[in-house]
C-alpha cells in the first residue's frame, strides 16, 4: 500500500479482556516500530522490530504487551488484561532500513478501556 | 523524568508571520533531533532534522536550529500559513547507543490565524 495502514482504528473494550492491534508496513521497509501516545503526553517507544533480529522490546510497559512480526510484514501488537490505563493511540511506523531519522507513521489505534 | 521537553502546549500566530516552536533536552548523549507534525486523526509526519554536529537546518520554510551548550532547539516557521497549523512534535535520539528509539515531547499546537 501506499502508506502503513492500522487496524482497527477505534477499538473499546472492557477491563481485562485482551486485544490485538494490527499492523502494515509499507511495502519494501525492514524495520518496524511501535509506539503508543496517552492523553497530553509525547510519543512513548514500545517496541522495535528489524528483519530476522531479535526485537528491541526495551520500551514495553509490562508483561501483558507483548507483539510479533512475521518476516518483513505485518505485525500486531497484544494487550492482555487491559487496564484503564493502556487507553492510548498506538502509533507504528516503518522505515526502509533501521534509523533514527525519519519514521513513516500509521494513523493510529484509538485505544479505550472502559 | 522527561527528556524532551516543549513547554509551550500551544501557540497561535498570524498568518505571514513567524512561528518559533521550542524543545528542551536533558540528556546530553542525544545527537539527532528531529521535528514531527501532527494533524488530527492523522499519524505524525516528518518535517525536519538536525546533527549535532550542525547548528541549523533549513528546509523552504522550516529552520531548525541547535544550540547544544543550552540543551535547546527551536523550530521556525517563516512565514507561516493557516496550513501549518498542527501538533509539532520535538524528537531525539543517541544515535551512538545502537538504538533506534526516540524520545518525543509532549507536543505543541500550533494555530496559524487567517
Amino acid at each position: 500500500g501506499a502508506g502503513v495502514s492500522q487496524s482497527p482504528s477505534n477499538k473499546v473494550t472492557e477491563k481485562g479482556k485482551d486485544v490485538e492491534l494490527r499492523c502494515d508496513p509499507i511495502s519494501g521497509h525492514t524495520a518496524l516500530y511501535w509506539y503508543r501516545q496517552r492523553l497530553g503526553q509525547g510519543l512513548e517507544f514500545l517496541i522495535y522490530f528489524q528483519g530476522n533480529s531479535a526485537p528491541d522490546k526495551s520500551g514495553l510497559p509490562s508483561d501483558r504487551f507483548s507483539a510479533e512480526r512475521t518476516g518483513e510484514s505485518v505485525s500486531t501488537l497484544t494487550i492482555q488484561r487491559t487496564q484503564q490505563e493502556d487507553s492510548a493511540v498506538y502509533l507504528c511506523a516503518s522505515s526502509f532500513r533501521p534509523t533514527n531519522e525519519k519514521l513513516f507513521f500509521g494513523s493510529g489505534t484509538q485505544l479505550s478501556v472502559l | 523524568d522527561q527528556q524532551v521537553k516543549q513547554n509551550s502546549p500551544s501557540l497561535s500566530v498570524q498568518e505571514g508571520r513567524i512561528s518559533i516552536l521550542n524543545c528542551d533536552y536533558t540528556n546530553s548523549m542525544f545527537d539527532y533531533f528531529l521535528w514531527y507534525k501532527k494533524y488530527p486523526a492523522e499519524g505524525p509526519t516528518f518535517l525536519i532534522s538536525i546533527s549535532s554536529i550542525k547548528d541549523k537546518n533549513e528546509d523552504g520554510r522550516f529552520t531548525v536550529f541547535l544550540n547544544k551548550s543550552a540543551k535547546h532547539l527551536s523550530l521556525h516557521i517563516v512565514p507561516s500559513q493557516p496550513g501549518d497549523s498542527a501538533v509539532y512534535f520535538c524528537a531525539a535520539s543517541n544515535s551512538g547507543a545502537g538504538s533506534y528509539q526516540l524520545t518525543f515531547g509532549k507536543g505543541t499546537k500550533l494555530s496559524v490565524i487567517p
